[in-house]
């Protein structure tokens, strides 16, 4: 089963609109957390976003903001307030604890955002 | 605030020669990861690695590839005989603790064609 799921390939949202971008993931840990990572055309992977599995309250990053729905095992990025400079691919991301030290990371397969302005 | 630092950010390469890409991650981080992207598609693990050894690898890491911390900063991923299908992102990143709540630091990633 796949870790992380994200069913959409490709959003468009009108500039100064808001945008959710959906992501569910699998595990069977109770102590786990998720991430969102912007990867613009330039290729560098840049970290917005986290909520650890305990975590009561959605977190909030600036325009970026998280609906965690713990039970339906769904994180999706909310962006608020558009901007052009938002064009970018976007992957959620989840780290699951292990006893060893090897890969804990899963990426899921990116939402490509286009802003239009 | 602290980077993974990644180089080249760009390398084209012949089919069949050997290839090294530099990263450098975090100063007091332990726990180091090569992943690739190839165009379009998601970012794939190859190698996790540990108190100077490799902990994890995927199926994708084979005798080709190698990863060495040869000076205590430096992690680098050497690609022994690069083939067309070696083209992609890859990605270096490091992290301080085991615990979920800590998220990877992505270097900004080298781009390699191999033509």
């Amino acid at each position: 089963a796949q870790k992380i799921t994200q069913t959409q390939p490709g959003m468009f949202v009108q500039e100064k609109e808001a945008v959710t971008l959906d992501c569910t993931y699998d595990t069977s840990d109770p102590s786990y957390g998720l991430f969102w990572y912007k990867q613009p055309s330039s290729g560098e992977m840049i970290f917005l976003i986290y909520q650890g599995s305990y975590d009561q309250q959605n977190a909030t990053e600036g325009r970026y903001s998280l609906n965690f729905q713990k039970a339906r095992k769904s994180a999706n990025l909310v962006i608020s307030a558009s901007q052009l400079g938002d064009s970018a691919m976007y992957f959620c991301a989840m780290r699951e604890p292990t006893t060893n030290t090897g890969n804990q990371f899963y990426f899921g397969t990116g939402t490509s955002l286009t802003v239009i302005p | 605030e602290p980077e993974v630092t990644q180089t080249p950010s760009h390398q084209v390469t012949q089919m069949g020669q050997e290839v090294i890409l530099r990263c450098v991650p975090i100063s007091n981080h332990l726990y180091f990861y090569w992943y690739r992207q190839i165009l379009g598609q998601k970012v794939e693990f190859l190698v996790s690695f540990y108190n100077n050894e490799i902990s994890e690898k995927s199926e994708i890491f084979d005798d080709q590839f190698s990863v060495e911390r040869p000076d205590g900063s430096n992690f680098t991923l050497k690609i022994r005989s690069t083939k067309l299908e070696d083209s992609a992102m890859y990605f270096c990143a490091s992290t301080k603790q085991e615990q979920s709540n800590y998220g990877y630091t992505f270097g900004s990633g080298t781009r390699l064609t191999v033509v």
